[in-house]
């Protein structure tokens, strides 16, 4: 039973570009979560996608943009990339169903934004 | 706002000793708790949760107390081991599902 898988596992962007990140959730998930976490602090949350849709959002600018697939997993954009984007981003999944289960992490993607 | 710290940054353990990780909450509101234990270069992998409806909870080797009244959130590892050193996260949300605000963690090392 694959767990979160997340993919690229590292990534190096200039200023100004544009980055994709990619999550596939945990077999049997249908929710999927993103966090930024900056090195030395807890994940910070950024949205989640249930339905294909944009559930819940955190303090996040709209360069931060996300979609899920019919096939649960995601993607998260983020544009006009800043130093201060360089961080590890999390995805964790989850089940709603009747009781909702706890959120499982994937390893995360690097990103430093030079 | 809402907001999750943790009292002790660094918590340094004999092996064989309990460990005890503590963290306050300051939203009332919240009904879920969770304790996520990271590796350097991994990510946050659950070790226990606690709903608002229970003071504690044990699992292998850990126990996850709340204490709604002074919002307090503890780990507790029983007989430390050299795997056990990582960065420990508290974390909080209305529902196990939903959005989760987590703390800044403790660092946990442990000595042979």
């Amino acid at each position: 039973d694959a767990g979160v898988t997340q993919s690229p596992t590292h990534l190096i962007k200039t200023r100004g570009q544009q980055v994709t990140l990619r999550c596939s959730p945990k077999s049997g998930h249908d929710t999927v979560s993103w966090y930024q976490q900056a090195l030395g602090q807890g994940p910070q949350f950024i949205f989640q996608y249930y339905e294909e849709e944009e559930r819940q959002r955190g303090n996040f600018p709209d360069r931060f943009s996300g979609h899920q697939f019919p096939n649960y997993s995601s993607e998260l954009n983020v544009n006009a990339l800043l130093l201060g984007d360089s961080a590890l981003y999390l995805c964790a999944s989850s089940f709603q169903g009747r009781t909702q289960e706890t959120q499982y992490f994937g390893p995360g993607t690097r990103l430093l934004v030079l | 706002g809402e907001s999750v710290g943790l009292h002790l940054p660094t918590l340094s353990v004999q092996e064989g000793d309990n460990s005890i990780i503590n963290c306050a909450y300051s939203n009332s509101a919240s009904d879920y708790f969770i304790w996520y234990k990271q590796e350097s270069g991994k990510g946050p992998q659950f070790i226990i949760d606690i709903r608002s409806n229970m003071d504690k909870r044990q699992g292998q080797r850990v126990t996850v107390l709340l204490n709604k009244t002074v919002k307090h959130l503890s780990l507790q590892i029983a007989a430390t081991q050299p795997g056990d050193s990582a960065v420990y996260f508290c974390a909080e949300g209305a529902a196990a599902g939903n959005k989760l605000t987590f703390g800044g963690g403790t660092r946990v090392l442990v000595k042979p």
